[in-house]
């Protein structure tokens, strides 16, 4: 199919870490992204990764990609009560993006 | 200025009426984005201008008529909508092929 795929719901305790997994399509994409949607609003771009790197560092978030594979992850560490929220993965390359399904971030004290 | 604005925040149209929606960003991207997202699913993308030309348009119904006035305003026309044309509509900005930046979103309701 053509769905990009990230499973659908993660809980996690205040401070311990949280890793968001996505499976995509398109092995020619250039970038994948991480975006964060917080109840009514619209998206955050958080992170991105180029298609010829394997891992990226930002602040609290990793992102790694594993291309032979088609999957991308995202890692945030000492997840916050602030952080829940949608994360979708995306991929795209030139103008279009394709959002993955999302997955729903609950975060308890 | 570094932020996507979107006008108004909420609508509530009923089928028969002529309304719009706004997108304002200052910052000069040169690609502009519609999408539209239903409730709990991904956004999918509606149209594309590049340099103020449409470029995608991804088969949507004649009764979403886009507009970009110029390289920092972007227009959504609506027009005998239904009622499942409901949905929150995102307007997004790129500077490059790459990253888009998202505005917060109309939140549209047809009765």
């Amino acid at each position: 199919g053509e769905d990009v795929e990230q499973s659908l719901f993660l809980s996690v305790r205040e401070g311990d870490s949280s890793v968001i997994n996505c499976t995509y399509t398109d092995s020619s994409s250039t970038y994948l992204y991480w975006y964060k949607q917080e109840p009514g609003a619209g998206l955050q771009l958080l992170t991105y990764i180029f298609s010829n790197m394997d891992m990226k560092q930002d602040q609290r978030l990793t992102v790694l990609l594993n291309k032979k594979d088609k999957h991308l992850s995202l890692r945030i560490a000492d997840t916050q009560t602030g952080d829940s929220a949608i994360y979708f993965c995306a991929e795209g390359g030139t103008d279009k993006l394709i959002f993955g399904t999302g997955t729903r971030l609950q975060v308890f004290p | 200025d570094t932020e996507v604005t979107q006008t108004p925040k909420h609508l509530v149209m009923g089928m028969t009426n002529k309304k719009s929606l706004k997108c304002e960003q200052h910052m000069g991207h040169r690609a502009m984005y519609w999408y539209k997202q239903k409730a709990k699913k991904p956004p999918e993308l509606m149209f594309v201008y590049s340099y103020e030309k449409l470029s995608i348009n991804e088969s949507v119904p004649s009764r979403f008529s886009p507009e970009c006035p110029n390289s920092s305003l972007l227009n959504l026309h609506l027009h005998a909508l239904q009622p499942e044309d409901s949905a929150l509509y995102l307007c997004a900005s790129s500077p490059s092929q790459n990253e888009q930046f998202f505005g917060p979103g109309t939140r549209l309701t047809v009765l």
